[in-house]
């Protein structure tokens, strides 16, 4: 299995403040690295595929970086709606393992 | 639109099994596989298995310990997943997605159905 480490787990910004969340595979995966955006009671939204693909609809503020191991989510100036649980997974081979979240809260 | 409608909460003892359905509707089912993906209360995302709509081939993660089961039924449009000899910490809303067909990412989700295990 592919082990997936996501940090930080926890993560203080402010509007406007530009964060990156990183997360690294336990061995190659190439870019078979999705990022997740998830809010309470909410089922998660798929943001960015295949490392660094922007799915239709998300805003140009989010990009995503890296090949291999290790892997970026950037949002580039932060929203309020922006608030809320990201994490990474990755779709090499199964289980394809999600990393154990970060938790952008308002500073 | 495309949209994955799941079967309402279910209330479970523990040794029992539960049955929950991915309704899809808005795309030609057979040419998406559907994921199924579970949130223990409070926790992050475990990635359950995964069935290709079109030749019923599966996938499941071992921490099931073969206890789970992926079905479809394409005169409906809908999958289902068994998951036999609850536990209590099986208790989880478990969520249906399908897969992109691109690189395995979840394009579409479903809304959740809480499972709860309790005596």
């Amino acid at each position: 299995d592919v082990q997936m480490t996501q940090s930080p787990s926890s993560l203080y910004a402010s509007v406007g403040d530009r964060v990156t969340i990183t997360c690294r595979a336990g061995q190659s995966i190439s870019t078979f690295l999705n990022w997740y955006q998830q809010k309470p009671g909410e089922a998660p939204k798929l943001l960015i595929y295949a490392a660094s693909s922007l799915e239709s609809g998300v805003p140009s503020r989010f990009s995503g970086g890296g090949s291999g191991t290790d892997f970026t989510l950037t949002i580039s100036s932060l929203q309020p709606e922006d608030f809320a649980s990201y994490y990474c997974q990755e779709s090499f081979s199964p289980p394809h393992t999600f990393g154990q979240g970060t938790k952008l809260e308002i500073k | 639109q495309v949209q994955l409608v799941q079967s309402g909460a279910e209330v479970k003892k523990p040794g029992a099994s539960v049955k929950v359905s991915c309704k899809a509707s808005g795309y030609s089912f057979t040419r998406y596989g559907i994921a199924w993906v579970r949130q223990a209360p409070g926790q992050g995302l475990e990635w359950m298995g995964w069935v290709s709509t079109y030749k019923g081939k599966t996938e499941y993660a071992q921490t099931l310990q073969g206890r789970a089961t992926l079905t479809t039924d394409t005169s409906a449009s809908t999958v289902y997943m068994e998951l036999r000899s609850l536990r209590s910490d099986d208790t989880a809303v478990y969520y249906c997605a399908r897969d992109g067909n691109r690189m395995g990412d979840f394009d579409y989700w479903g809304q959740g159905t809480l499972v709860t295990v309790s005596s």
